[in-house]
């Protein structure tokens, strides 16, 4: 079973800055997704990536296969983007994920 | 428009009254699974069903029943539920196991006094 890591777990900021959250895997993979929890609960695919980078927005992923890391960057952040992020690899049957990210961005 | 509904959305109960969380998914998806979300634990796989009648134990199974009778439905069935299941749970479907995209329904919150 694939080992997911994410850090940090918590993280608060202020409006305006560039946010960094890292995802790690023990298990190779052929690609990466990031959600996003809102704060109600609710959950939403952001990317799912196999290689390089992908921009959405405001929201850029990257991934490096080889050293089994993806990271997920807010450039500025702003309060609406208080939610809870999480990676997730792939497996045989289905997702494993991270345990998630709690970002809050003050105004 | 295309979603993942579930209910009850708020739900509590006492120990060992049975009980059932209907997923359904209006998309066609072969694929279909529930998760548990605990703090400090993230999300875990319970069950999840490859197409019609194809289930099979995800990380958690202990204390759960599903079925897949029909494609779009795919409840969750707690036979004597214990203080141990409060949770939130979510359903999910997607076209493939690890397609691009993964259709999370909006939560139930479970709390079993």
């Amino acid at each position: 079973k694939n080992e997911v890591e994410q850090s940090p777990q918590n993280l608060t900021a202020q409006e305006g800055e560039f946010i960094t959250i890292n995802c790690s895997y023990s298990v190779g993979i052929s690609a990466l997704h990031w959600l996003q929890q809102h704060p109600g609960g609710g959950i939403v695919s952001l990317f799912m990536l196999s290689s390089g980078k992908k921009k959405h927005g405001r929201l850029i992923a990257t991934i490096n296969i080889q050293e089994k890391h993806s990271s997920l960057h807010i450039t500025a952040s702003h309060p609406r983007d208080s939610a809870v992020y999480i990676c997730a690899v792939p497996g045989a049957d289905g997702l494993t994920f991270g345990k998630g990210t709690h970002l809050i961005i003050q105004p | 428009e295309a979603q993942v509904t579930q209910n009850p959305r708020y739900l509590i109960t006492v120990t060992g009254k049975k009980l059932t969380v209907t997923c359904s998914q209006n998309m066609n998806h072969e694929y279909m699974s529930w998760y548990r979300q605990d703090p400090g634990l993230g999300l875990r796989q319970i069950y999840y069903s490859m197409n019609v009648e194809v289930t099979d134990k995800g990380d958690v199974p202990e204390g759960y029943k599903v079925s897949r009778k029909e494609k779009r439905n795919f409840p969750l069935i707690l036979e004597s539920p214990s203080p141990n299941q409060t949770s939130l749970y979510f359903c999910a479907s997607s076209s493939g196991v690890n397609s691009y995209e993964q259709y999370f329904g909006p939560g139930t919150r479970l709390t079993v006094t």
